[in-house]
């Protein structure tokens, strides 16, 4: 299996900051990684797909980049809503595999 | 819009065998892969296995030798079984529609690609004596 590895696992933010996560794979998967935000009690929800393509209704404060190993999901101007966990999934290989995510608390 | 609606027994015994099946409402199941997800406590996700209108399934290694998913197309529905559970299949359980992206090489070979773009509500699962 392809292993995703997130960094870091929790960050402390402020609402207007412009925060970045970082996600690893342990081989090249070109574009084919994925970006959720889940808060509690709740399913994921699909933020960036293709790396950098965002998914439709999902707020434009939202980036994502990267290719092959190395890939960053942005928030710029942080807001009250987007305190939540992030986790990346990479789909190469044809057994999906997710980052272990990364905690967005109030700093 | 399409909605994903799990349900199945909810509290087992180690060796017993999990059961979760997916109503689908609001589309069919043509045309798409759909999928099974997991979250034990406090944990990351994992993919289980997925499956399409057809039958054709795809399973995660590590669980294979237990995994079964079916679909029932008069019904518009999709179920897991996981046999010989343990507290370690303890989790949050997620069924979830593929976002598939087709790349075809030099061959004409086809390679999907697949994340998960609709997501049913949590159904929790747990395994204790």
């Amino acid at each position: 299996d392809i292993q995703m590895t997130q960094s870091p696992s929790t960050l402390s933010a402020s609402v207007g900051d412009r925060v970045t996560i970082t996600c690893r794979a342990s081989q090249s998967i070109g574009t084919w990684l994925a970006w959720f935000q889940q808060k509690p009690g709740k399913a994921p929800n699909l933020l960036i797909y293709k790396a950098s393509t965002l998914q439709s209704g999902v707020p434009s404060r939202f980036s994502g980049s990267g290719s092959g190993t190395e890939f960053t999901l942005t928030i710029s101007n942080l807001q009250p809503d987007d305190f939540a966990t992030y986790y990346c999934q990479q789909y190469h290989g044809y057994s999906w595999t997710f980052g272990q995510g990364t905690k967005v608390e109030i700093k | 819009q399409v909605q994903l609606q799990p349900w199945g027994a909810g509290l087992l015994k180690p060796s017993e065998t999990l059961s979760l099946t997916c109503a689908v409402s609001g589309g069919s199941l043509n045309g798409y892969y759909w999928s099974w997800i997991r979250q034990p406590p406090g944990r990351g996700l994992e993919w289980i296995g997925e499956i399409n209108h057809s039958g054709s399934t795809n399973y995660n290694p590590s669980l294979k030798s237990r995994l079964t998913i079916s679909v029932d197309t008069s019904k518009n529905q999709f179920s897991l079984t996981l046999s010989s559970v343990t507290a370690a299949d303890t989790a949050v359980y997620y069924c979830a529609r593929d976002l598939s992206e087709y790349y075809y090489d030099s061959n004409g070979y086809g390679y999907r690609h697949d994340t998960f773009d609709i997501w049913g509500q949590e159904t929790m699962v747990i395994v204790s004596p």
